[in-house]
């Protein structure tokens, strides 16, 4: 069974602050999701990572996929009140379904 | 573009008693999910469709859960008997492929058992 693991479970930070959250496993897969949830709404994809070492940035949110592609982070810059949600990393084998973390719930203090 | 659409939103219900959520997912998309989120986890899927063929239903209690996609387009999902440890939110995706295309959720059907 492939599992992802997230950390850190909960996280509360003041604005303007970083923060780095991980998404671990011991399994390899072909790509990698990023999604964040908010309250009463279903989850919104932020970014995929295919590539092993691969870093992509989507404004102040910094995502990078292990060289092994096993593991994935998630770097939030200068974090801001609507940053606040629950980050969900989703692997993709390719050929089974979508296997979700238990995810990262992010509180940002204005 | 319209997303995808649920209800209802919320439901509340005793247990043994059944229920149903529909779904009406994005126009055009074949593929079709459903997931039972629990409160403090990621979400899980019950149930893949393409077009109105299962994909993969492995993770679905199917003693107690049905889904159907009749005509390829919306779709149902029953409990029936519901119990206890089924109080979750279920959500339901659609995609345009069937393997790592990005899946568009809708805002999900919080169930509540007593």
């Amino acid at each position: 069974t492939q599992l992802l693991e997230q950390s850190p479970q909960f996280l509360s930070i003041q604005e303007g602050e970083n923060l780095t959250v991980y998404c671990n496993s011991s399994s390899v897969f072909s790509s990698l999701q990023w999604y964040r949830q908010e309250p009463g709404e279903g989850p919104v994809l932020l970014v995929t990572v295919v590539t092993g070492g691969e870093v992509k940035k989507l404004k102040r949110l910094t995502f990078q996929f292990g060289d092994a592609r096993k593991d994935s982070s998630l770097h939030i810059t200068a974090a801001q009140p609507g940053d606040t949600g629950l980050y969900l990393c989703a692997g993709d084998s390719g050929n089974t379904p979508l296997v979700f973390g238990k995810g990262t719930r992010l509180s940002v203090i204005a | 573009e319209a997303g995808v659409a649920q209800s209802p939103r919320y439901k509340i219900i005793e247990k043994r008693q059944s229920v149903a959520f529909w779904c009406n997912p994005i126009s055009g998309h074949a593929t079709l999910y459903w997931y039972q989120q629990i409160l403090g986890q990621g979400p899980k899927l019950l149930i893949q469709f393409q077009n109105n063929g299962v994909v993969d239903d492995s993770q679905l209690p199917k003693d107690r859960f049905s889904a159907e996609r009749l005509k390829g387009v919306d779709s149902t999902l029953k409990i029936q008997p519901a119990k206890l440890e089924d109080s979750a939110v279920y959500l339901c995706a659609s995609s345009l492929a069937p393997i790592s295309g990005e899946q568009f959720f809708g805002p999900g059907t919080r169930l509540t058992v007593l």
